[in-house]
């Protein structure tokens, strides 16, 4: 499959560990932020979102920060797995309708077993 | 249950060409937004549909049109294409309401 993660930053961690990729958004005006994991040869992959109301949400193994303050969202894995490995993607939104994702770069997570 | 399905998977066209990329929405889903991945990027926004209505545009040349149908599938069409063209299309379907957006696995479309 194409390789998605051609030149982006790499993050390499232990199986098990807990991995942390951060993300600088663009526009303070976003209201809603989103994090995809994107494998070779497939679309992007919903992980978890969060409003700007908020600045913490858990869901499975993950938990996504957001520090408005400094435009700074963050997604945290928990006891990373091999399978964890991917592409991970956040996006902003504003404008209330969530159909117009703006990117990020995007970072590779690599898992070593 | 279904996921957001795109078809074709891979075309091939040259410089000139004209193209037609199809999506089916996750059943329910009313709102269709569809993106260009370049290799090594970030998705970006092409188009949203909602509801049969165009409800934003990103920064594309007019080359680029869309349309949503009675049964909320959508089609992306792109004239006269360039090599510059060629890129993962990706189709995201939601139900709206502030849900977020679910992604099929893309056109890879390229362009000789």
């Amino acid at each position: 499959g194409e390789n998605v993660g051609l030149h982006l930053p790499t993050l390499s961690v232990q199986e098990g560990d807990n991995s942390i990729i951060n993300c600088a958004y663009s526009n303070s005006a976003s209201d809603y932020f989103i994090w995809y994991k994107q494998e070779s040869g497939k679309g992007p992959q919903f992980i978890i979102d969060i409003r700007s109301n908020m600045d913490k949400r858990q869901g499975q193994r993950v938990t996504v920060l957001l520090n408005k303050t400094v435009k700074h969202l963050s997604l945290q894995i928990a006891a990373t797995q091999p399978g964890d490995s991917a592409v991970y993607f956040c996006a902003e939104n504003y404008g209330g309708s969530q159909g117009n994702l703006i990117f990020g770069k995007g970072t590779k997570l690599s898992v070593k077993p | 249950d279904a996921g957001v399905t795109q078809s074709p998977t891979h075309l091939i066209k040259t410089r000139g060409q004209h193209v037609t990329l199809r999506c089916s929405p996750i059943s329910g889903h009313k709102s269709v937004s569809w993106y260009q991945q370049v290799l090594g990027q970030g998705p970006q926004f092409i188009f949203q549909y909602y509801e049969k209505e165009e409800r934003g545009r990103g920064n594309f040349p007019d080359r680029f049109s869309a349309r949503q149908f009675p049964n909320y599938s959508s089609e992306l069409n792109v004239n006269a294409l360039l090599l510059g063209d060629s890129a993962l299309y990706l189709c995201a379907s939601s139900s709206g309401g502030g849900q977020p957006q679910h992604f099929g696995d893309g056109t890879r479309l390229s362009i000789l």
